[in-house]
């Protein structure tokens, strides 16, 4: 059973980077045919796909963030990860990572999340 | 404002049938069969529960189903349960430069 699981700071200032990592235990992130994604919730409100990148590197992002996002893959260490620059109290949002099975653009499997609130 | 159109919420009794609609245009919904559709209890993280507009991933109930229409998509859930009150998410793909958009959600009451 695949599991994912979110860290970082769950505090960032204003004009600061956000970074969260992504581990996959119970299968290898390189194994099958998959992409891997970040979504983000505000309290409240609806989700909003941010990016994915697939384990050659290769990434996607959200046009509406794609000039603050940068979304990496380290494969020996089964992680991927999400930088956001120059965050604002509009980026304040539960992030969740999520695994995206190729030619189905969907998400099967998901982080439980995790609260990031930017404020000084 | 959210990319596809989801009325803000839904509701039925025990028993009968719901179903709750997105609305998208012929760039996203209309022009591929990559609909899906998501399940949220509070504090949770979203489960998949309809991809492909119509397939079920292994252990969700034959009660969920969907379907497509033009730009509208559907999710029906049928013999209603209490466990069934949550928020549900349809998303669709929006091609190459867009990739994924999300409704902004509805909130499903069992009365």
């Amino acid at each position: 059973q695949v599991q994912l699981q979110e860290s970082g700071p769950g505090l960032v200032k204003p004009s600061q980077t956000l970074s969260l990592t992504c581990t996959v235990s119970g299968g290898s992130i390189s194994s099958g045919t998959y992409y891997w994604s970040w979504i983000r919730q505000p309290a409240g409100k609806g989700l909003e796909w941010i990016g994915r990148i697939s384990t050659s590197g290769s990434t996607s992002y959200n046009p509406s963030l794609k000039s603050r996002v940068a979304i990496s893959v380290d494969t020996s260490e089964n992680q991927f990860s999400l930088n956001l620059g120059s965050v604002t109290a509009a980026d304040t949002a539960v992030y969740y990572c999520a695994r995206w099975p190729a030619g189905t653009a969907s998400f099967d499997y998901w982080g439980q999340g995790t609260l990031v609130t930017v404020s000084s | 404002q959210s990319a596809l159109t989801q009325p803000p919420s839904a509701s039925g009794s025990p028993g009968q049938s719901v179903t709750i609609s997105c609305t998208g245009t012929s760039s996203d919904v209309g022009g591929y069969d990559y609909v899906s559709w998501y399940q949220q209890h509070p504090g949770k993280a979203p489960k998949l529960i309809i991809y492909e507009v119509t397939k079920r991933p292994s252990g969700v109930p034959d009660r969920f189903s969907g379907s497509k229409s033009g730009n509208t998509a559907s999710l029906t859930v049928s013999g209603l349960q209490a466990e069934d009150e949550a928020d549900y998410y349809c998303s669709s793909y929006a091609g190459s430069n867009n990739l994924v958009v999300f409704g902004g959600g509805t909130k499903l009451t069992v009365l």
